[in-house]
């Protein structure tokens, strides 16, 4: 079946400029992830959806970056005003409610801020 | 900080050889587990450990956790080629929030 799609793979944008990351997690799991990873650094947790819950923003790392999550399914990330900082690979995940339930990774969206 | 700390942070062997990476974390945790990742791919799930369990195997993998000292190490043996990637763990609490440790690069030579 389908794995965890994301789009775009790459993106180069501009300093200042705003952006928006799509992921389509598998069909039928209902926890979804945002990590950040710098250049050969580990993963940043960023937010996560879980079912129905509020989501856990706890991860993210201003109020210039958003996530939303609609119909349970897909999910954008948007970074407002992007800075030089910003760039790094943005990874999706996403796995059943069910403590236990491995992580299914998209390949990521690398972003370039000039 | 919850994330784990993966050491080696780089490793280099002889194809055959073993390898053997180690993650320590700080909180209490529901089960560890490990991930693999090849140059500009997203993350591949290897292995979970509960944290009843000590250890765990599949295939040439081999887990072990010690939950006394907040520790976790994956063997890899006969080791090969491809097996050349980093390696990550990571552990789960009770919220389903998964914490990701430095990672280990891995490189096998043939």
């Amino acid at each position: 079946g389908a794995g965890v799609s994301q789009s775009p793979s790459n993106k180069v944008t501009e300093k200042g400029k705003d952006v928006e990351l799509r992921c389509d997690p598998i069909s039928g799991h209902t926890a979804l992830y945002w990590y950040r990873q710098s250049l050969g650094q580990g993963l940043e947790f960023l937010i996560y959806f879980q079912g129905n819950s509020a989501p856990d923003k706890s991860g993210l790392p201003s109020d210039r970056f958003s996530a939303e999550r609609t119909g349970g399914s897909v999910s954008t990330l948007t970074i407002q005003r992007t800075q030089q900082e910003d760039s790094a690979v943005y990874l999706c995940a996403s796995s059943f409610l069910d403590t236990g339930s491995p992580l299914h990774f998209g390949n990521g969206t690398r972003l370039t801020v000039t | 900080s919850q994330q784990g700390e993966e050491d080696p942070q780089a490793l280099s062997i002889q194809e055959g050889e073993n390898a053997t990476m180690n993650c320590s974390y700080k909180t209490s945790i529901n089960n560890l587990q490990w991930y693999r990742q090849n140059s500009g791919r997203g993350l591949v799930h290897l292995i979970l450990i509960r944290s009843n369990e000590r250890e765990k195997h599949s295939g040439r993998l081999r887990v072990t956790l010690d939950t006394s000292k907040k520790s976790s190490s994956l063997l890899i043996t006969a080791s090969r080629a491809a097996d050349t990637a980093s390696y990550f763990c990571a552990t789960q609490g009770n919220f389903n929030k998964f914490y990701f440790g430095s990672g280990t690069k891995l490189n096998v030579k043939p």
